[in-house]
């Protein structure tokens, strides 16, 4: 089983700032998908194929990585940026998901 | 626009039974490999089972936890999903969502295993 560990496990950021948050995999992945979730929802699709971000996903975000190491990216922070992130992979089942980023404002 | 609803789920007892449905509309079924989820109380996502569509014989993979407990099916002519579950244990208390895959997933049918 391929284990993916995220951090940080929670981040408080400031409107304006850049967060990065990364997903390491125990073994070399194809790609990485990330998810937005927000309280008493399911997630939400964010972006697919390591870069390619979700129709409606704000140009702010970004993905990248290759292997074992994938992060996501936000350049500014804004306040509806307040979620958890999750990392999944897709290269071999049992498809895994990482921990999950909690990210906070401050 | 696509839509996905599950259903089912609710207060059980230890080691009895329950299934779980997934409707959906908006794209092609027939075609599409389908996917089951779960999500704990502590909010880990956890893959649970996945059923390939008719050209692939309606192959099913399932996570290792669940197998031999847990069932997926679908009926093609009802765009529906199925998980059968038996045996239920207080470790399988978590929200169960329907998906796609990536791009679609339901509101979730919250099961919880409990005497």
């Amino acid at each position: 089983e391929i284990v993916l560990t995220q951090s940080p496990t929670t981040i408080a950021a400031s409107p304006g700032e850049k967060v990065t948050i990364t997903c390491r995999a125990s073994s070399s992945v194809s790609s990485m998908s990330w998810y937005q979730q927000k309280p008493g929802t399911s997630p939400k699709p964010w972006i697919r194929d390591t870069s390619r971000l979700v129709s409606g996903v704000p140009n702010r975000f970004s993905g990248s990585g290759s292997g074992t190491s994938y992060s996501l990216t936000i350049n500014t922070m804004e306040t509806e940026d307040a979620a958890t992130y999750y990392c999944q992979q897709w290269t071999t089942t049992p498809l895994t998901f990482g921990s999950g980023t909690k990210l906070e404002i401050k | 626009e696509v839509q996905v609803l599950e259903s089912g789920g609710g207060l059980v007892q230890p080691g009895n039974s329950l299934k779980l449905s997934c409707a959906t509309s908006g794209f092609t079924f027939s075609t599409a490999w389908m996917y089951w989820y779960r999500q704990f109380p502590e909010k880990r996502l956890e893959w649970v089972a996945r059923i390939k569509a008719k050209s692939n014989n309606y192959a099913a993979d399932y996570t290792e936890s669940v197998k031999g407990r847990f069932t997926i099916s679908r009926d093609d002519s009802k765009s529906s999903i199925y998980l059968q579950i038996n045996n239920l244990k207080e470790e399988d208390t978590a929200i169960y969502y329907c998906s796609t895959g990536f791009s679609y997933w339901g509101q979730g049918t919250l099961v919880t295993v409990s005497s």
